[in-house]
């Protein structure tokens, strides 16, 4: 059972575009964070967010957590070919039997 | 460089075998978190430790097993090895385990 659903999976956008990625649950997250991975490498921590409606900027990148700590947006401002990889929603939850939760992924292709 | 090292890089084995997976946390942490990642499930929480002691425990088959050590440096410990085991097997340290490791390959035929 995959709890953290992320969307959409792949894009593919021009240099220049804005894009927005979702990362939803049903569960209630202590706290969340983004990771950008490149292919054979580990995934690298963008940002943790910890509040209810905390937003965080990081240069282009704009992360807000949802109220109700159940959901996570990433928004790329004019993105670039350096913003291409795999991102990747982590969760940590205060009970249940899967303390740390990964997100589907959603791979990013920005085309110069 | 994240700070975390991971040995070896690469592996391969044939099923019924045994491997041993190595991780040295960041200088200071002492937590270390093991991941399995793998194209159909994604990545996936296996297990943390916290300064030797088992602190959370996520999808880990009672085939793997894992310690710290004093100096805390970590051990996966992979048995009866089947071909869906194949996988990158990372792991962190830091808070949250925020900082990952490069992986290990485990390929098994």
């Amino acid at each position: 059972t995959q709890l953290l659903e992320q969307s959409p999976q792949f894009l593919s956008i021009q240099e220049g575009e804005n894009l927005t990625v979702y990362c939803n649950s049903s569960s209630v997250f202590s706290s969340l964070q983004w990771y950008r991975q490149e292919p054979g490498e580990g995934p690298v921590l963008l940002v943790t967010v910890v509040t209810g409606g905390e937003v965080k900027k990081l240069k282009r990148l704009t992360f807000q957590f949802g109220d109700a700590r159940k959901d996570s947006s990433l928004h790329i401002t004019a993105a670039q070919p350096g913003d291409t990889g795999l991102y990747l929603c982590a969760g940590a939850r205060t009970s249940g039997t899967y303390k740390y939760i990964f997100g589907t992924g959603t791979r990013l292709k920005v085309l110069a | 460089d994240s700070g975390v090292t991971q040995t070896p890089k690469h592996l391969i084995t044939a099923t019924g075998q045994r491997v041993t997976l190595r991780c040295s946390p960041r200088s200071g942490d002492l937590s270390v978190y093991w991941y399995q990642q793998s194209l159909d499930q994604g990545l996936q929480f296996l297990i943390q430790y916290y300064n030797g002691e088992e602190r959370a425990k996520g999808n880990i088959l009672e085939r793997f097993s894992a310690q710290q050590f004093p100096d805390l440096h970590s051990e996966l410990n992979l048995s009866s090895l089947e071909l869906g085991d194949s996988a990158l097997y990372f792991c962190a340290s830091g808070e949250g385990g925020a900082f990952f490791g490069q992986g290990t390959r485990l390929t098994v035929v």
